[in-house]
């Protein structure tokens, strides 16, 4: 699975949009972006994953760039309870099973 | 559902100690797997299932054991538990085809 680079910690006003950064430079083209996020020593949350194209839930919207060695989470508008530490994961969806969390970006925001 | 379930919470052990962390899921995923985390750390693989009777190592096993006889449960058994075992244990099961992992509220121990 492809190494996986992030800021180490960033903050965001309230009701501002929180982009998070993660760096794939060696991303294979079938593996896919994971975004989880883990709220206070939580169990980690899934967030969203995609491929090639940008995908957008309710929760968040994910921009993959063309050449795919680099995406971008986005909070539209961070409320105070997407304090978390964000992870970022690159992976296989099937024929490998093991799922390798980094340190993630500690997102802190503000009031 | 109950989603992925964790016992005990909370756990203190003496060196030496063994113990089973329960780890259950009731949404007839295949894959689970254990992780734990230490204090400011990201998340570490210690073991995994990719169904009922099969189990592969994962970044950390040494002191562990796992073992699967249904698809709902996935106990980790610490041998002999030792201070350096001191973390926070999180178990996760996987829904297929999209991969997205479910995780368990954890289980904090301690090593004396």
């Amino acid at each position: 699975d492809a190494k996986t680079t992030q800021p180490t910690s960033m903050d965001c006003a309230e009701g501002r949009a929180a982009n998070l950064p993660c760096n794939h430079s060696t991303i294979s083209g079938n593996e896919y972006v994971y975004w989880y996020r883990q709220i206070h020593s939580q169990g980690p949350q899934y967030i969203i994953h995609g491929l090639k194209n940008n995908e957008t839930n309710e929760m968040a919207s994910l921009i993959i760039t063309e050449d795919r060695k680099s995406s971008t989470l986005i909070l539209p508008h961070a409320t105070l309870r997407d304090t978390a530490v964000y992870y970022c994961i690159v992976r296989l969806t099937s024929g490998t099973y093991k799922y390798i969390f980094g340190t993630g970006t500690r997102l802190k925001v503000l009031a | 559902n109950a989603g992925v379930t964790q016992t005990p919470k909370f756990q203190v052990l003496k060196t030496g100690q063994s113990m089973t962390l329960q780890c259950a899921q009731d949404m007839n995923h295949e894959y689970m797997s254990w992780y734990r985390q230490d204090p400011g750390m990201g998340l570490r693989l210690i073991h995994y299932s990719v169904g009922a009777g099969i189990t592969d190592q994962g970044e950390v096993p040494n002191g562990y054991n796992v073992s699967r006889s249904t698809t709902e449960d996935f106990p980790l058994r610490l041998l002999s538990a030792a201070p350096s075992q001191t973390s926070v244990y999180f178990c996760a099961s996987r829904e297929t085809p999209t991969d997205t992992q479910y995780f368990g509220p954890g289980t904090r121990l301690t090593v004396l």
